[in-house]
């Protein structure tokens, strides 16, 4: 079964400080990794995106890949109330155009 | 509009009727993706469209559930006889299509009840 994982959460972080979120996946020819954010009641948005192995910042936002380990990562620095939302992590797998999600994991960021 | 707009927004039916929700992806875009999200979870794939190529139907729950696209324009997608299970949030997304690193985007969904 082909699947993307990500802890349930919720996670409650205080205002400053760094929010990790941590995704795997099941298929190893996964070529393309992305991370969405959904805030509540609205429709996703893409965050970041990754393709290669290592880091890719953006801002506050650094995206991690370890296709060895078939884990992928998101962390924002200096988190902000106006982070809060649920994150998706997105995969897509070797030779299909779909997406396939996690669950989504719930952050809040506490003033 | 420049995004993704999706019609309607909000959808009560009953148990047992047929419904139609429609999607207009961003224009120039040949992908188009059909998602389900029920309360509380992530994204489920329904279908994909890629230009005129037969569509990956892979994801569809059950025969009640269909979708059309004319062209690279308008997606419908039909669900006859509802169930309460089929009560979700229902999210199309579409996207330039073909590549790797190819980013979609979301409509803001059609939030479906079945009483």
């Amino acid at each position: 079964q082909k699947e993307v994982e990500q802890n349930s959460g919720p996670l409650s972080v205080p205002e400053g400080a760094i929010a990790s979120l941590n995704c795997t996946y099941s298929d190893r020819g996964s070529q393309s990794f992305f991370w969405y954010r959904q805030y509540s009641g609205k429709s996703p948005e893409l965050i970041m995106s990754i393709y290669s192995n290592g880091d890719k910042e953006d801002g506050r936002f650094t995206a991690q890949l370890n296709k060895a380990s078939q884990y992928v990562s998101l962390l924002i620095r200096d988190s902000q109330p106006s982070d809060s939302a649920t994150y998706l992590c997105a995969v897509r797998q070797g030779g299909s155009e779909k997406l396939v999600f996690g669950k989504g994991m719930k952050l809040t960021v506490n003033p | 509009g420049a995004g993704v707009s999706q019609s309607p927004s909000n959808k009560v039916t009953e148990k047992g009727k047929d419904v139609e929700l429609r999607c207009d992806p961003i224009s120039g875009h040949t992908a188009l993706y059909w998602y389900r999200q029920r309360l509380g979870q992530g994204l489920e794939f329904l279908i994909y469209f890629q230009g005129n190529s037969a569509p990956d139907k892979s994801g569809l729950p059950s025969d009640r559930f269909s979708a059309e696209r004319t062209g690279e324009s308008v997606s419908t997608l039909t669900i006859q006889r509802t169930q309460q299970e089929d009560s979700a949030v229902y999210l199309c997304a579409s996207s330039l299509g073909g590549v790797a690193s190819d980013t979609q985007y979301f409509g803001p969904g059609t939030r479906l009840t079945v009483l």
